[in-house]
């Protein structure tokens, strides 16, 4: 089975930019959760999407908005971008629906803001 | 409100040392989950475990080995004859709903040949 996958892996941005994360979930995952992880806050979470419907959220701006398709894919993305969203964004995805509850995690987007 | 604490930054070992790594939560839920996630250098988190609050039975896998007690809310995370590859960093985490999880500061861990 395929991991998740997130796109790209690195991305460089200007102050004031917006940008889209992407991220596909391991196939059968219905839910799909996006953290933050700095080195001075750690890793925060962002907010979570199952079936389409956002169902939880951390405690973000709204420039941090996110949506997810009918094929579970999630994107993320930031407007306005400040020096501070510079950060690893990593996604990862469960099957909350069956009752597991282990939360396997893509490889990240690197996002660098200048 | 839910918080995790990982107290040690950085632990430094030498191959084949047995290490614990420490974790204290505090939440006021009765039902909640608790995971350790370990990661290298690359970046991605990769899952070790998850225990549920109504199963405090220790659990060993491998060289890998977790203490779970609910009366001093810690989950400790021992490995036992440690490696070279073990050497990453590790999240101990915190969750009621499956998804909103509070991560720890994180501990890195330095394995040394």
């Amino acid at each position: 089975k395929a991991g998740v996958t997130q796109t790209p892996r690195y991305l460089i941005k200007t102050r004031g930019q917006q940008v889209t994360l992407s991220c596909s979930p391991i196939s059968g995952h219905r839910s799909v959760s996006w953290y933050q992880q700095t080195p001075g806050q750690g890793l925060q979470f962002l907010f979570e999407y199952f079936s389409e419907t956002q169902r939880n959220k951390g405690n973000f701006p709204g420039r941090f908005s996110g949506r997810q398709f009918s094929n579970s894919r999630s994107e993320m993305n930031v407007s306005t971008l400040e020096l501070g969203d510079s950060a690893l964004y990593l996604c990862a995805s469960s099957n909350r629906g069956q009752g597991l509850y282990e939360q396997y995690f893509g490889p990240g987007t690197r996002l660098t803001v200048t | 409100a839910q918080k995790v604490t990982q107290a040690q930054t950085e632990i430094s070992v030498v191959e084949k040392e047995d290490v614990t790594l420490d974790c204290v939560y505090e939440t006021r839920d009765t039902t909640y989950y608790l995971f350790w996630y370990k990661q290298p250098p690359s970046g991605e988190l990769v899952f070790l475990i998850r225990r549920n609050s109504f199963d405090e039975q220790n659990e060993i896998s491998g060289r890998y080995s977790w203490n779970f007690q609910k009366s001093t809310s810690s989950f400790n995370f021992t490995i036992t004859a440690s490696q070279v590859v073990d050497s990453a960093v590790y999240f101990c985490a915190l969750t009621y709903n499956n998804n909103d999880m509070r991560f720890g500061a994180g501990t890195r861990l330095t394995v040394k040949p």
